[in-house]
């Protein structure tokens, strides 16, 4: 079985500060893993994924996280947050042994600070 | 190209009533699952198809339905509405690929009252 942990719910900043958004995963399969956005009253839109590529991986807006199998951890980061960035973050882990259905993290609730 | 599409944006029912509501996915993805989102219990996936077969099916009531037609929109239907049934429903379509992504609608707000 595959599960998720955001390990914060919610989070602030200053803006022009470092984020940090927390994820540990669980699986029984090499996962793939997903950082998806969500803005008031929207959908969602995909910020980066990991498919057993390169460990580090680039998003957008500047947003990047570090898949380390040995911690079991896929956090996402951002170097300098900007007010825009304020939004709910989703981590999303799926496996070829739940047939690659989605499973959702509570999600962390980002503020930015003036 | 255009993006997944959902309709309604906004519903308000009466308890007992049913609903239907309407997604189109993104053109060439045979894939698409629904999803229910609420404040308590987070994003909970209810079920997913995949050339007009239901693939994946959650853990919900025998109320909350679905379809898929042969150009891949598909249908979920809520029988017999509940207060509780008031949340986010979200659909997201899949292209080819084990790994690839889902691409996400705006999702239809219903409320039941």
């Amino acid at each position: 079985a595959q599960s998720v942990t955001q390990l914060d719910s919610h989070v602030s900043v200053s803006e022009g500060t470092p984020v940090l958004l927390r994820c540990n995963y669980s699986s029984s399969y090499s996962p793939s893993l997903f950082w998806y956005v969500q803005h008031p009253n929207k959908g969602l839109q995909l910020l980066l994924k990991y498919t057993s590529a390169a460990t580090l991986v680039k998003g957008i807006n500047g947003f990047e996280a570090e898949f380390k199998k040995s911690e079991t951890s896929f956090h996402l980061t951002k170097p300098s947050a900007h007010m825009s960035d304020a939004a709910e973050y989703f981590c999303v882990v799926s496996d070829r042994g739940s047939a690659r259905q989605l499973t959702f993290g509570s999600g962390t609730q980002l503020t930015v600070l003036p | 190209k255009a993006g997944v599409t959902q309709t309604p944006r906004y519903l308000i029912k009466t308890r007992g009533q049913q609903v239907t509501l309407s997604c189109s996915p993104i053109s060439g993805h045979r894939s698409v699952s629904w999803y229910q989102q609420t404040p308590g219990q987070g994003l909970q996936f209810l079920f997913e198809y995949f050339s007009e077969t239901q693939r994946n099916k959650g853990n919900f009531p025998g109320r909350f339905s679905g379809r898929q037609f042969s150009n891949s929109r598909s249908e979920m239907n809520v029988s017999t509405l509940e207060l509780g049934d008031s949340a986010l429903y979200l659909c997201a379509s899949k292209g080819q690929g084990a790994d690839t992504e889902a691409f996400f609608g705006q999702g239809t707000r219903l409320t039941v009252v």
